[in-house]
């Protein structure tokens, strides 16, 4: 089973300011097989980004993602108001398809 | 337009069987590569895979779930069905069903319905 890890637990930043979230696999994710997802309270999570780069429809192109093997990145340039929430990647390399620990992203 | 949702008990009693039905629309379990799967959360904690069925009845399961757990698919009704035995207290989260596009490529799961949240109590 590949475990990810996310980091950091929580960041706390200012509207405008641009925000690195990693997540990192305990073996490589075979294809790229990655995805990203934003979660806001009380909602279902909605998918951003998947295979580690590709932005899902109707995504803004302040959010991207990059990495392959064991290292991803999703970075969030000049945060929007509406970006705070919790973000949390999940692997489809192999099953079980297994998520992260999630990124609490907060407003400073 | 692409949509799920997901019924069953609000609340269920300590060691009995959880039944979840995902009811969906705007696709078909008969296109190949698609996947229907579920996800759950407890209160305030995170997402966590449980299981997949894909158009061909293949099956993928969370290795600590896997005894309890089983997923079905009725294309006819476009539902999918998960069971979980043995409920417990543990198991209270939101259960959320979720839409894979295509087995073939690194999508991820792209649609969700709105979750329903099962509360276990005796």
């Amino acid at each position: 089973e590949i475990v990810l890890t996310q980091s950091p637990g929580t960041l706390s930043l200012s509207p405008g300011e641009t925000a690195t979230l990693s997540c990192r696999a305990s073996q490589s994710v075979s294809g790229s097989s990655l995805a990203w997802y934003q979660q806001k309270t009380g909602q279902a999570p909605r998918l951003l980004i998947y295979g580690a780069s590709s932005r899902a429809t109707g995504i803004p192109d302040r959010f991207s993602g990059s990495g392959s093997g064991t290292d991803f990145t999703l970075t969030i340039s000049g945060l929007e108001p509406e970006d705070f929430a919790v973000y949390y990647c999940q692997q489809f390399g192999s099953s079980p398809y297994t998520f992260g620990q999630g990124t609490k992203l907060e407003i400073k | 337009q692409i949509t799920l949702r997901e019924s069953g008990p609000t609340l269920v009693t300590p060691t009995q069987t959880l039944t979840l039905t995902c009811t969906f629309s705007g696709f078909s379990l008969r296109t190949r590569g698609v996947g229907v799967g579920w996800v759950r959360q407890p209160p305030t904690k995170a997402l966590e895979w449980l299981a997949l069925i894909y158009w061909d009845d293949d099956k993928r399961y969370s290795p600590s779930l896997q005894s309890r757990l089983t997923i079905t698919k009725d294309t006819s009704k476009n539902q999918v069905v998960l069971t979980m035995t043995n409920i417990d207290p543990v198991d209270t989260a939101t259960y959320y069903c979720a839409r894979r596009p295509n087995y073939y490529d690194n999508r991820g799961l792209d649609y969700w319905g709105q979750g329903t949240l099962v509360t276990v109590s005796s």
